[in-house]
């Protein structure tokens, strides 16, 4: 089956560590997404990538980073400059044109204490 | 801030239609109206998105006003498992794809 996956999907850490979110897409699309939701809140930027070995800021890309070296692949690192790790995260994936329908994953519910 | 107002929730009865209202008074030309909806705990799903003309799937129908102000997502017989919060929001190819998510509308849909 085509989709998204995003592993694992619960994750606890401690604070001050690294944490790297995976997210693997067999749509064949070129354009990816990652999203931080918080409990009663909407879904907000962190990063999105075009096209391989490219990718911008969001609305809140403090505190991650991300890389892009295959299609296929976006994973997300949750480092420990950001403050408020603990939340839910959402990669979402879409083909490029005039619209741009967005399919995304179950998400991974990151705890970090 | 989001580009779309939506009320805060609404019931709909099971079997019934469902309407869930949006306002985007701001919406520029080269802007889509798109919705999806987010079952508890799980990634938003895609249901529709229109430019001008209205448009129907399997999942649902999207009405926008001559003006485009304004959207209406019709689930034509609402059941149990509809039970999600809806966005809508605006976008354009201008933007890459990026959506910018308000709260939505919690739609409960009850027997």
């Amino acid at each position: 089956d085509g989709g998204i996956t995003q592993s694992p999907k619960y994750l606890f850490r401690k604070e001050g560590q690294n944490v790297t979110l995976s997210c693997e897409q067999n749509l064949n699309h070129d354009a990816m997404y990652w999203y931080r939701q918080d409990p009663g809140q909407g879904l907000r930027l962190i990063y999105y990538s075009q096209i391989v070995n490219d990718f911008q800021k969001g609305d809140i890309a403090e505190g991650y980073s991300v890389s892009r070296e295959k299609k296929e692949s976006f994973p997300l690192t949750v480092t420990s400059a950001q403050k408020n790790p603990t939340a839910f995260y959402l990669c979402a994936s879409s083909n490029q044109g005039l619209s741009y329908e967005q399919y995304f994953g179950p998400g991974t519910r990151l705890t970090v204490t | 801030d989001a580009k779309t107002t939506q009320p805060p929730s609404m019931d709909c009865a099971e079997g019934r239609a469902a309407n869930l209202p949006c306002n985007h008074s701001t919406i520029s030309g080269n802007e889509y109206v798109y919705w999806y909806r987010q079952i508890h705990s799980q990634g938003p799903q895609y249901i529709i998105h229109g430019l001008k003309n209205n448009e129907t799937n399997e999942m649902a129908s999207l009405i926008i006003t001559e003006d485009r102000k304004s959207s209406t997502l019709i689930l034509p017989h609402a059941t149990l498992r509809d039970t999600a919060v809806y966005y809508c929001i605006v976008s354009s190819a201008d933007s890459w794809g990026k959506l910018q998510f308000g709260a939505g509308t919690q739609v409960v849909v009850t027997p």
